[in-house]
């Protein structure tokens, strides 16, 4: 079965910093792949998707942009965080478009 | 609007006691499933539930679709203190989708020892 891993697991930086959040997954090949925000207490908002390498469709227009540079890692990006960034980061993979999604531990960003 | 929607937000009971968690949403879909989010951390999936099926079941937990009432319930039945976590409804859409989820705003469960 498949394991996903996030890293950091949390994450303090300042307004206009840079951020760089990653997922890589093991044990499937050729995974769709999504990251997901969280904001505190509430549900989870599609950010990014990507059905292979080097394809990433975004979902909401907003400071982030990602990248998939091979097949089961999966970045997040910012050139300069807002403080709206901040969240629970939560990367996620499936099989199919269709299929169950699994999703790795998170990653809690705070922008001071 | 949001595609899913659970009901109630919150929900406190006894260890033992049955819970029962609903969601409902607008549009058609290829799926819908339940997922579990303990304080601060991931997401656990719990049953995927398809548009052509009425009922399924894993465990202590019972998942039943209404296509025609477009809505969902997710039964847990006798509670557990670890079983305190929010509890996520999400659906694929039916067609011209990518297989995102598009999620409710969740249930938060307090099982009380």
């Amino acid at each position: 079965s498949q394991t996903i891993h996030q890293w950091p697991a949390t994450l303090v930086q300042p307004v206009g910093s840079p951020l760089s959040l990653e997922c890589t997954v093991e044990g499937t090949s050729n995974p769709n792949l999504y990251w997901y925000r969280q904001a505190a207490g509430r549900g989870l908002q599609l950010l990014f998707y990507s059905v292979g390498i080097g394809q990433i469709s975004s979902e909401v227009p907003q400071n982030l942009s990602a990248s998939r540079p091979q097949d089961r890692q999966f970045i997040l990006s910012s050139k300069k965080l807002l403080l709206s960034d901040s969240g629970f980061y939560l990367c996620a993979c499936s099989r199919g478009r269709t299929d169950t999604q699994y999703f790795g531990p998170g990653t809690r960003l705070t922008v001071l | 609007s949001q595609q899913g929607e659970e009901d109630p937000q919150a929900l406190s009971i006894q260890e033992g006691e049955n819970a029962t968690m609903n969601c409902s949403y607008k549009t058609s879909i290829n799926n819908l499933q339940w997922y579990r989010q303990n304080s601060g951390r991931g997401l656990v999936h719990l049953i995927l539930i398809r548009s052509n099926e009425r009922e399924k079941h894993s465990g202590r937990l019972r998942v039943t679709l209404d296509t025609s009432k477009k809505s969902s319930s997710l039964l847990i039945t006798a509670s557990r203190a670890a079983d305190t976590a929010s509890y996520f409804c999400a659906t694929v859409l039916g067609s011209g989708n990518t297989g995102k989820l598009i999620f409710g705003q969740g249930t938060t469960l307090q099982v009380k020892p």
